[in-house]
């Protein structure tokens, strides 16, 4: 069974860093693209940051480029997401999701990020 | 960046009523996802490549559309069918969401 488990979030000041986890279990990590994606409270979906199974693609929303840093370690079947000079803008639940065939065919249960002094 | 404009933002269905969930892209896309959302729950993919069923969803979904307008069709509204659905594109980076359709029982 696939699993997509995150973790890392919480409270953190405007200016911050925070850095998430995402831990994949039940597929061969290695061969897939990933992703995060984020949801502001009663929003909608925001795609943030995509990685590819080796790592030699990443691409990055504008509103998190140059402060978020996309990452993976396959040997650890880990994806990670560096946020730095965090903003109140920035709060919102992070999922990361697996890049399929059929689209984002597999999503974590999602982690809170509140960005509040 | 391409941007999609779903319509209606909100619907309100009957059991048994036909409903048609539209998403028109700001330029022309190759294919179109759909995801299905309810309260508390992470998104499930709904369509892919415009007009295949994910697993498990119900044949009384359809997808159709090409180039700039795009739809998600229930044949027959059912209680469960209730969520939040969002179109999504990848035919250009950066991938991109419409804003949602929340389709309400009435």
């Amino acid at each position: 069974e696939v699993q997509l488990v995150e973790s890392g979030g919480g409270l953190v000041q405007p200016g911050r860093s925070l850095k998430l986890s995402c831990l994949a279990s039940g597929f061969t990590f290695s061969n897939y693209g990933m992703n995060w994606i984020r949801q502001a409270p009663g929003k909608g979906l925001e795609w943030v940051a995509s990685i590819s199974s080796s790592s030699s693609y990443i691409y990055y929303a504008d509103t998190v480029k140059g402060r978020f840093t996309i990452s993976r370690d396959n040997a650890k079947n880990t994806l990670y997401l560096q946020m730095t000079s965090l903003r109140s803008e920035d709060t919102a639940l992070y999922y990361c999701a697996r890049q399929g065939v059929v689209g984002f065919d597999y999503w974590g249960q999602g982690v809170m990020v509140t960005v509040s002094s | 960046e391409i941007v999609l404009t779903q319509s209606p933002t909100t619907i309100a269905a009957s059991p048994g009523e036909k409903v048609t969930i539209t998403c028109r892209a700001s330029s022309s896309v190759s294919y179109m996802y759909w995801y299905q959302q309810k309260p508390g729950a992470s998104p499930k993919p709904w369509i892919y490549d415009t007009s295949k069923l994910a697993s498990g969803v119900p044949n009384r979904f359809s997808g159709s559309g090409s180039g700039t307008s795009y739809s998600l069709t229930i044949n027959t509204m059912e209680t469960e069918d209730a969520a939040t659905y969002y179109c999504q594109q990848w035919s250009s980076t950066p991938p991109t969401f419409g804003g949602g359709t929340k389709l309400e029982l009435k």
